[in-house]
């Protein structure tokens, strides 16, 4: 299995506040990604990065930001969070964005109350 | 910009049927295409990717997808389901030569009965 941890793993979190989700990876691979899976959506790109402090928006970017200071750690921030930002989150890594397989992560279920 | 349409949400079957799993894409340019499995509580985990060649590929676990040009599908098929694939199953597509981006079906739940 590919080096990826996500932590926290479950949280329970109030409408308002901040909450960092964070992504591990041991592999050195160059692209992250964050990803929201809700039912009947599928899996839909929050952002993505492409090396260290370089990031970009996916699909569903309102509401999120992201940081990299260091190849093997991506951040995702919810600033305020909303009800609407329930959902199991996912990382996910890349040797190149292209056509190499993304490797996912186990998967952080966050519930906004 | 590419789309994925996964055409059944869910799909029941009893042990040992065959299985297929339909899957479209849209796209102005020439695509990468994969299908993940998803079991329950876990990340995705990738089941087969088409990249070039052969339009036939075949997973370790017997699981087979054929991409058609004209049709623009990746359907995937197994001619005989245990209860262990029961799971969700993600098509997506990625467009060659440009985009960073996966773009994922919204998945097909399928559950294998004894």
């Amino acid at each position: 299995d590919a080096g990826i941890t996500q932590s926290p793993r479950h949280k329970v979190t109030e409408t308002g506040t901040p909450v960092t989700l964070r992504c591990h990876q041991t592999e050195n691979h160059r692209y992250m990604y964050w990803y929201r899976q809700d039912p009947g959506h599928g899996l839909r790109l929050i952002h993505y990065s492409y090396g260290v402090k370089d990031t970009d928006k996916g699909e569903v970017s309102d509401g999120y930001s992201v940081s990299r200071s260091k190849t093997e750690d991506f951040l995702l921030t919810l600033e305020s969070a909303t009800s609407s930002q329930t959902s199991v989150y996912f990382c996910a890594i890349s040797k190149t964005g292209l056509n190499n397989e993304q490797f996912f992560g186990p998967g952080t279920r966050l519930t906004v109350l | 910009a590419q789309s994925v349409t996964q055409l059944d949400s869910q799909v029941p079957v009893f042990e040992e049927a065959p299985v297929e799993l339909r899957c479209n894409y849209s796209s102005s340019v020439s695509v990468y295409l994969f299908w993940y499995v998803q079991y329950p509580n876990q990340g995705l985990q990738l089941l087969l990717k088409y990249l070039s060649g052969s339009t036939l590929v075949e997973s370790i676990n017997g699981f087979e997808a054929e991409f058609n040009k004209s049709q623009t599908s990746f359907h995937l098929r197994k001619p005989s389901v245990h209860i262990s694939d029961t799971a969700e199953y993600f098509c997506a597509v990625i467009s060659q030569g440009g985009s960073e981006k996966l773009v994922f079906g919204k998945g097909t739940k399928l559950t294998v009965n004894p």
